[in-house]
């Protein structure tokens, strides 16, 4: 069984520019979840999505970001525009319903310059 | 506010030697609590999980880790630690009652061995 894809592995931008970031999670997973880990810091999650509906959004940063996940399958994460301290690794994780127990995929490092 | 905490950021111990990794949550709901291991170049790998139950829990790769309520800690302990454990270790907690969200996590330890 496959586990959590994410892509890119790596991005990079330039301040003002736009990426969008994608997350595929463990088929019948249905809840899906993006954390962000800025250098130095601790893992901070971000969003919590039940299928395709939007469960806890309150670690989204601001108004700048925008997550979807059309479908209730795979989620994209959307930032724009970049700013500087959007630099970090954004990881994404999956579980199946009713379980607690999150799988994580192996992240997207995006750097802002 | 919830918190975790792993107080040592570094740690470099001599390969064969036992290893004990702190972490310590501040909650207001009864936490579950898991382990996870990131390796050079590699995502988030669960080591092993605390739900309910017997308060030592056992992982993979030779871990394991103890739940201790009246210390609000869950550290992880490995007898005799091999070059291959060379990673960063995070402690993260969700409480229950939530709907299967959020995980907060320590700031992470990075376990550098020695030959």
């Amino acid at each position: 069984e496959a586990g959590v894809t994410q892509f890119p592995s790596h991005s990079v931008i330039e301040k003002g520019q736009t990426v969008t970031l994608r997350c595929d999670p463990i088929s019948g997973h249905d809840n899906l979840y993006w954390y962000r880990r800025v250098m130095g810091k601790e893992i901070k999650f971000l969003l919590h999505f039940v299928k395709e509906s939007k469960q806890d959004e309150s670690g989204m940063p601001n108004n700048r970001f925008l997550a979807e996940r059309t479908g209730g399958t795979y989620s994209t994460l959307k930032v724009q525009p970049a700013e500087l301290e959007d630099s970090g690794v954004y990881f994404c994780a999956s579980s199946q319903p009713g379980s607690y127990e999150q799988y994580f995929g192996p992240g997207t490092r995006l750097t802002v310059t | 506010a919830q918190s975790v905490t792993q107080p040592d950021i570094h740690i470099t111990v001599s390969e064969g030697a036992s290893l004990e990794l702190r972490c310590n949550y501040s909650y207001g709901a009864t936490p579950y609590l898991f382990w996870y291991v990131q390796s050079p170049g590699q995502g988030l790998q669960l080591l092993l999980k605390y739900f309910s139950g017997d308060t030592l829990v056992q992982g993979i790769k030779g871990f394991e880790a103890e739940f201790k309520r009246s210390q609000s800690s869950f550290n992880l302990r490995k007898p005799s630690v091999h070059w291959s454990d060379a990673a960063e270790y995070f402690c993260a907690v969700g409480a229950y009652g939530t709907s299967y969200g959020k995980l907060t996590f320590g700031q992470g330890t990075i376990l550098t061995v020695h030959p």
